[in-house]
């Protein structure tokens, strides 16, 4: 079965630290892909990034960064110099292919609060 | 970035009334989704709509639960008779037309639902 575990529930910073949000994944499937959301306090969903399970590259955009790896199930989130605009919840999500379900299964959320 | 549209923003119920949640979708995306989201807790799938049918559901997609298209274009949630339980933010979202395993599943802004 489908499983994705953010274990720290909340993390607190500094603005201009440097923080990463863990995810840890579970599936049977080969093919499947990997999301980051973002709900900021307003309570939408924003979409940050989607990784499909054979794109192991590490990806970089603007001061976040995602470290892919598949040999420990691992999808994690880099912010690099946070900024208090960045206090958020964000969700680790994982929706597999070949399972025939095409439904997006969350972890619990981190929730990230940058303090000025 | 595509937009998903949600109403209404807020909404207030009595226990045992019938509420009916609005999406409307992405132009020309053919896949569409619900999910909720009780307060301070993850996101969790409830049903996904293709082709005017339901493809696949969770076990909280019970019998009070409905969805569909009435216009070709607006997707609706219905719940027949609210529970205090279905109180919590609900997620429209929608994936392109070409393969709904490849693309990212946009989420609209939510509507929150409260059940006194």
């Amino acid at each position: 079965a489908q499983k994705v575990t953010q274990a720290q529930t909340e993390i607190s910073v500094v603005e201009k630290e440097d923080v990463t949000l863990d995810c840890v994944y579970e599936t049977r499937d080969t093919t499947y892909y990997l999301f980051w959301y973002k709900q900021p306090p307003s309570g939408e969903l924003v979409f940050l990034i989607r990784r499909n399970s054979f794109d192991e590259q590490n990806e970089i955009s603007g001061r976040y960064s995602w470290n892919f790896q598949k040999s420990t199930s691992s999808f994690n989130f880099t912010i690099t110099a946070s900024q208090v605009v960045d206090s958020a919840v964000y969700f680790c999500a994982l929706s597999e292919v070949l399972g025939g379900s095409e439904k997006l299964v969350f972890g619990k959320g981190t929730k990230l609060t940058v303090n000025p | 970035e595509p937009e998903v549209t949600q109403t209404p923003s807020h909404q207030v119920t009595q226990m045992g009334q019938e509420v009916i949640l609005r999406c409307v979708p992405i132009s020309n995306h053919l896949y569409f989704y619900w999910y909720r989201q009780i307060l301070g807790q993850k996101v969790e799938f409830l049903v996904s709509f293709y082709n005017n049918e339901i493809s696949e559901k969770s076990e909280i997609f019970d019998d009070q639960f409905s969805v569909e298209r009435p216009d070709g274009s607006n997707f609706t949630l219905k719940i027949r008779s609210t529970k205090l339980e279905d109180s919590a933010m609900y997620f429209c979202a929608n994936t392109g037309a070409e393969s709904r395993y490849q693309e990212t599943q946009y989420f609209g802004p939510g509507t929150r639902l409260l059940v006194l």
